[in-house]
This record gives C-alpha cells, structure tokens and sequence, in this order.
C-alpha cells in the first residue's frame, strides 16, 4: 500500500530564517501533489499543488519543488514569521481530477521569535 | 473560511447512539469529499461524491458508517451505534472536477466524542 512520510514531527526554527519540510511517498505515482496548512481543532488551508509534469511552484514565500524519480517533494517558506506557526500536511491525488487524496502525518512547525 | 460549512462543530454522545453530520460544500462544487482526522494523523479518506453519485469508499467505512447527498448540493454522514474508536474530527472538503480547479477546500471538521 501507499506510504507517505513527512519530515520530522516537529520542526523548530528561528525567525527569519528558511523552513524546509519534507514530504516523501513510496509504492504510488501521483499525478498531483500538495501542500495544507493545518491550526489547531480547524480544517485544512489549501496553500499550493504542484503536478507531476511541473518541478517547482512558488507562491509569495512559498516555494514547492517535486521530484517524481526521488519520490520526494520539498516544501520552503522562505522569511518564516512566528504567524507561520501550524501543522502543514503533504497530500498527494492521482487522476486527471483528482478525486481522493491521500495524506501523510504533517509536521509540526514552530518559528520561534 | 473556505466557503465550505460544517455541522455541528462538536458532538458529545454516548457509546452505542447514532448521530449526523452535515456537510454545506461551495455552491458551485460538484464534487464532496468526507475524512477523518485522529489526533497527531493526516486526514484519512472516507468517501466521496460526484453530483448525487458516491464514486468512491474507503474500507474504513464500515457498515455502521452511510454518507448520502441526495440533491447533489449538501451532504449528511451518518454513524449507527457508534463506538469510542469513532471519536475523531470528521473533515468534509469540496471541489470541482475540472482541471485547474480541483483543489480541495476544507470545512472546520466536526470533532466528535464518544463516551
């Protein structure tokens, strides 16, 4: 079956500086993947989604690359802020629309001040 | 907020009583996800919808578990005789299936406990 794992559970960094999570996935092939932030007893943000055929997106101090042949998808916020706090999960979709998706763990990122 | 609404926020109930939840997805989504979420876990996929057609359910739906939405529009996810290892948040998404827009929005999830 799928297996989707995610960095660390916790990640600690200081503010200003760049977080990179790690998103790695074996025995799939997905057509889509994606990035969601997740705060406490809410639902998940929708932040960006990167194809297969695409290597890397950026958005504002968001930047998302994907590498089909490591199985492996990056995630950076660069300029990280203590309001950048939260859980951020990898979820990955397959088909030409999507349908379910399939998530890992998430890791828990904490900028502290 | 996504656009996407959720009720109720929480449920408290005992072991072996039957609750529902409802689902408001964007109103110009055809599509209408359900997961659940257990504390320090991703989301797991429960079921989906297309319009009024369920196209896809997991195995963690069990016999105790129905989801319908019956006009296509808002949708209620039902739990028969529920059991402690149902309590979790229960996350309802929506989306349209076109290209470049199927991104998923999630509602604020319905945390339940059972006792």
């Amino acid at each position: 079956s799928q297996k989707i794992e995610q960095n660390s559970e916790a990640l600690n960094i200081q503010e200003g500086k760049t977080a990179t999570l790690t998103c790695n996935y074996t025995n799939y092939s997905p057509a889509y993947l994606q990035w969601y932030r997740q705060d406490p007893g809410r639902g998940p943000v929708f932040l960006l989604l990167i194809r297969e055929n695409e290597k890397e997106k950026r958005k504002e101090r968001l930047k998302v690359t994907f590498d089909t042949t490591l199985k492996q998808s990056l995630f950076h916020i660069t300029a990280s802020q203590p309001a950048d706090s939260a859980t951020y999960l990898c979820a990955l979709g397959r088909g030409s629309t999507l349908g379910r998706l399939y998530f890992g763990r998430g890791t828990q990122l904490t900028v502290w001040p | 907020d996504t656009g996407v609404s959720q009720d109720p926020r929480h449920k408290i109930t005992k072991r072996g009583q039957n609750v529902t939840f409802r689902c408001d997805p964007i109103s110009e989504h055809n599509r209408l996800y359900w997961y659940r979420q257990t504390l320090g876990q991703g989301p797991e996929f429960l079921t989906y919808f297309q319009n009024e057609a369920q196209l896809e359910k997991s195995r963690l739906l069990s016999d105790r578990f129905s989801a319908e939405r019956p006009k296509g529009s808002f949708s209620t996810l039902e739990i028969q005789r529920t059991e402690q290892g149902d309590s979790a948040m229960y996350l309802c998404a929506s989306s349209l299936a076109v290209r470049e827009k199927e991104t998923q929005y999630f509602g604020p999830g319905t945390r339940l406990l059972v006792l």
